[in-house]
């Protein structure tokens, strides 16, 4: 089945930097753009960017422009996120997802497990 | 404006009706995507484009689009359609995504 399984919860300290991967099995890992998006504590979904795996082509939310990097290893089916500078805020469950893009609809489907990030001073 | 505002709770009897929408000036050029959450899970998607259901969900949801709203309707609510929706859509731009604020649903 297609599924997208993420790497565990990390705990890290201001200022650095995390590295969260998301493994995609059961389809062609470059036939589909992979996105991902963060949920802090109690709140709604916000969207940060998305890849292209076939060619590595990005595209980041103006907000995370400057911090998040978005890479992926097609020999193993995955993709990363990285986020630097870490601050308290960036606390979240950070999620990647599939992007389907069919006779012009667009929709997410399947969602990985989501990644804890947790950020302490 | 990249905004998709939804209203921040409703609730609905069981059995009966309920429908979400989501303002934004990008849905008047695109549709939205409506993602159900349930607590400690990730979202799944029930409703894309003008109106269709992934395989799985059940026919009491619906989707609509008029103007620069899109609606997601539960027709006959059970229990277990408990959860935050929220609306998803690319923005005026076209090149980015943004996501609405969230629904919490109630089922009395």
């Amino acid at each position: 089945q297609v599924q997208l399984v993420q790497s565990g919860a990390e705990v890290k300290k201001s200022g650095a930097s995390v590295k969260v991967s998301c493994k995609a099995s059961g389809y062609t890992f470059t036939g589909y753009y992979v996105h991902w998006v963060r949920q802090a504590p109690g709140q709604g979904l916000e969207w940060m960017g998305r890849i292209n795996p076939s060619s590595g082509d990005t595209n980041y939310a103006q907000k995370f422009q400057d911090r998040v990097t978005l890479t992926r290893d097609t020999s193993i089916s995955t993709a990363y996120m990285e986020l630097s500078s870490l601050k308290s805020d960036d606390t979240a469950i950070y999620y990647c997802a599939r992007r389907i893009h069919l006779r012009g609809d667009v929709w997410f489907d399947p969602w990985g497990q989501g990644t804890l990030v947790t950020v302490s001073s | 404006s990249s905004e998709l505002t939804q209203d921040p709770a409703v609730s609905v009897a069981l059995g009966q009706t309920v429908r979400i929408t989501c303002q934004g000036d990008s849905l008047r050029s695109y549709y939205a995507s409506w993602y159900q959450q349930k607590p400690g899970q990730a979202p799944v998607v029930v409703i894309y484009g003008k109106n269709n259901r992934p395989s799985g969900i059940p026919d009491r949801f619906s989707g609509s689009s008029s103007g620069n709203t899109a609606s997601l309707t539960i027709t006959g609510a059970q229990a277990e359609d408990e959860a935050d929706y929220f609306c998803n859509s690319r923005d005026s731009s076209g090149n980015s995504y943004v996501f609405g604020t969230g629904t919490k649903v109630t089922v009395l």
